[in-house]
């Protein structure tokens, strides 16, 4: 399978615990953008990111949230003491690059539910 | 910054014609994209404009005015599973950060 791929597709997490969503980009893309979309919302832009580098991490709320693109291994987003609220589903997007990427593909999202 | 405006919700008849509309305004403009995305699943890709004009695709076409900040996406001959939210993006040239509309859903009505 040459998609973007995410795993978990669903995850559940008690208030407090961690969550780790993980994004391996299309082969040859060397760029991750992360959305956050809630029920019957549109998608909500997160971080994106290159390889070893955040390009722009503006729609990241200020705690709990991390995110990061190693250069080896999947992207991850990484949400410290999940709360209900974070309740949503997480979509990672890739293009090839900031030049000549005229479309992002993405993955087929991770459900996170906290309860 | 960059605000993008859609309608929430529309409806149609099969085998009509139906035209979303998107007005947007961005301090950099690099590119408009539409999705398509059904309940439940990850948005698909249906067409990108960086030109004024017409893009034709099939069934669906999408229509470009960077002068007036617009652009609309056709749905013709509407079929039954055309039914999902659509999703207009534009791409911000000083970063490249796309940015999403709030979605339209369109529902199809027999």
């Amino acid at each position: 399978n040459a998609g973007v791929m995410q795993n978990p597709r669903h995850l559940v997490r008690r208030r407090g615990q961690e969550a780790r969503l993980r994004c391996s980009p299309m082969k040859g893309h060397s760029h991750v953008y992360w959305y956050r979309q809630l029920p019957e919302e549109g998608l909500k832009f997160m971080v994106y990111l290159q390889k070893e580098n955040i390009i722009d991490e503006s729609g990241m709320p200020k705690e709990r949230f991390s995110a990061e693109f190693p250069k080896e291994g999947p992207s991850i987003l990484r949400i410290q003491q999940v709360v209900r609220g974070d309740s949503a589903a997480y979509f990672c997007a890739s293009s090839p690059d900031r030049v000549s990427g005229n479309t992002i593909y993405f993955g087929e999202g991770s459900w996170l539910t906290v309860v | 910054g960059q605000n993008i405006d859609q309608p929430t919700e529309m409806t149609a008849t099969e085998g009509a014609i139906v035209q979303i509309n998107c007005t947007y305004q961005t301090s950099g403009f690099n590119g408009l994209f539409w999705y398509q995305q059904h309940a439940g699943e990850a948005p698909t890709f249906l067409s990108y404009n960086v030109l004024d004009g017409l893009e034709e695709k099939g069934r669906f076409s999408s229509f470009l005015s960077r002068s007036k900040g617009y652009s609309y996406l056709l749905l013709k001959e509407l079929q039954m599973k055309d039914s999902a939210s659509y999703l207009c993006a534009v791409r911000d040239s000083r970063d490249d950060k796309i940015i999403f509309g709030k979605g339209t859903r369109l529902h199809i009505l027999p």
